[in-house]
């Protein structure tokens, strides 16, 4: 059974702040990851992949991948209330997507 | 580029009847994805298919469950006998299936209440 894990939150930071969101993953023949946001009774939308090790940037966001270690991570710069959402990990490798439960995340003005 | 669609949004249904949605994928996608999803649970695989072949099933899919993708173009996804629970979100994704990176893009589901 191929396994993401994230800490459900939620997870409150203070507008402004650097949000940190993490995901561990099991199966290490996974190749590609995927960050979506979730608002509350929406789909989720794709706001970053990754594919390689080490950090990517896309404006307030970076992800961080290490395949070593099974871990890829979400920053979110400069966070502001309407970044409140849950954040869902995505994991692909020879099996189709393979999602966490997700992390709340809570940006406080 | 108009995103995934799905019809209907919303459908409330007695157990034991018969549902079916759509999807419509980005045009031009291959690639077309069935997912389900209850409250505080990431999305769950279900099926997809490239073009119009269906390639690979969740083994916990029950056979109450059946897909089509007839022309690789749109989707229904049919569910027999419904059950309570089967109540959850529907949704349905594409991406391009080439090119070596397969970001999916999601449509904004479809509901499902069985009473």
């Amino acid at each position: 059974q191929k396994e993401v894990e994230q800490n459900s939150g939620p997870l409150s930071v203070p507008e402004g702040a650097i949000a940190s969101l993490n995901c561990t993953y099991s199966d290490r023949g996974s190749q590609s990851f995927f960050w979506y946001r979730q608002y509350s009774g929406k789909s989720p939308e794709l706001i970053m992949s990754i594919y390689s090790n080490g950090d990517k940037e896309d404006g307030r966001f970076t992800a961080q991948l290490n395949k070593a270690s099974q871990y890829v991570s979400l920053l979110i710069r400069d966070s502001q209330p309407s970044d409140s959402a849950t954040y869902l990990c995505a994991v692909e490798g020879n099996t189709p997507l393979v999602f966490g439960k997700g992390t709340r995340l809570s940006v406080i003005a | 580029d108009t995103g995934v669609s799905q019809d209907p949004r919303h459908k409330i249904t007695k157990r034991g009847q018969n549902v079916t949605f759509r999807c419509d994928p980005i045009s031009e996608h291959n690639r077309l994805y069935w997912y389900r999803q209850t409250l505080g649970q990431g999305p769950e695989f279900l099926t997809y298919f490239q073009n119009e072949a269906q390639l690979e099933k969740s083994r916990l899919l029950s056979d109450r469950f059946s897909a089509e993708r007839p022309k690789g173009s749109f989707s229904t996804l049919e569910i027999q006998r419904t059950e309570q629970g089967d109540s959850a979100m529907y949704l349905c994704a594409s991406s391009p299936g080439t090119g070596g990176y397969n970001e999916q893009f999601f449509g904004p589901g479809t509901r499902l209440t069985v009473l």
